[in-house]
């Protein structure tokens, strides 16, 4: 069974700042990684997949990096809409069998 | 624009079945498969199901197999989620999410609808 591990739990930063958020896999997910950021009463949004490219829309300060087991997502300089909870997912090949982080959630220090 | 409209939640007794929808627009919806993925209140997210754009090929989490049954109706874009012999610990929002092509990652989702599974 993949188990997904995010790293902090919690992450105090303030704005205008750089948050740096990691991901282990318990085993390798190659680039199969992707991020996801969930507003409070929103769905989750794509960020970032093939752990380091961008989806559609996504502003620059985004950024994913890592491979095989350890993945990190960067937010360059922290702007009041991304203080959230980020989830990593990996997705392997068809059939499914997504496995999700069980969250970090960004706050405003 | 991509859409994806969840309907079909509410409140039901354990036990009890619920059929939840997701209409589907914007895309062409049979060239690309659905999942559905939950969320307990207050937790992370749990991936529930998914299936092919053809509708000949359906996966299940470990935790919903031979409980819950995933289809879709190409002439309506929508895709369903029936539910039966729910248990408090399927209360989640449910969401549905469209599976991007080549890579597989779910690149839309809709707003979710609530299951409460209570007496």
């Amino acid at each position: 069974e993949m188990v997904m591990t995010q790293s902090p739990t919690t992450l105090s930063v303030s704005p205008g700042e750089r948050a740096t958020l990691s991901c282990r896999a318990s085993r390798s997910v190659s680039s199969n990684l992707a991020w996801y950021q969930q507003k409070p009463g929103q769905a989750p949004r794509l960020l970032i997949y093939g752990a380091s490219t961008r989806a559609t829309g996504i502003p620059a300060r985004f950024s994913g990096s890592g491979s095989g087991t350890e993945f990190t997502l960067t937010i360059s300089s922290l702007q009041s809409e991304d203080f959230a909870v980020y989830y990593c997912q990996e997705y392997n090949a068809w059939p499914p069998r997504y496995t999700f982080g069980q969250g970090t959630k960004l706050e405003i220090k | 624009e991509v859409q994806l409209l969840e309907s079909g939640g509410g409140l039901v007794q354990p036990g009890g079945s619920l059929r939840l929808s997701c209409a589907a627009s914007g895309f062409t919806f049979s060239s690309y498969a659905m999942t559905w993925v939950r969320q307990a209140p207050g937790k992370g997210l749990e991936w529930v199901s998914a299936i092919s754009g053809s509708g000949g090929s359906t996966y299940y989490a470990d935790s919903v197999k031979g409980r819950f049954t995933i289809s879709r109706d190409t002439s309506k874009n929508t895709v369903y989620l029936q539910m039966n012999s729910l248990r408090a610990g399927d209360t989640a929002v449910y969401y549905c999410a469209k599976v991007a092509r080549p890579t597989h990652v779910l690149d839309y989702w809709g707003q979710g609808t609530l299951v409460t599974v209570s007496s």
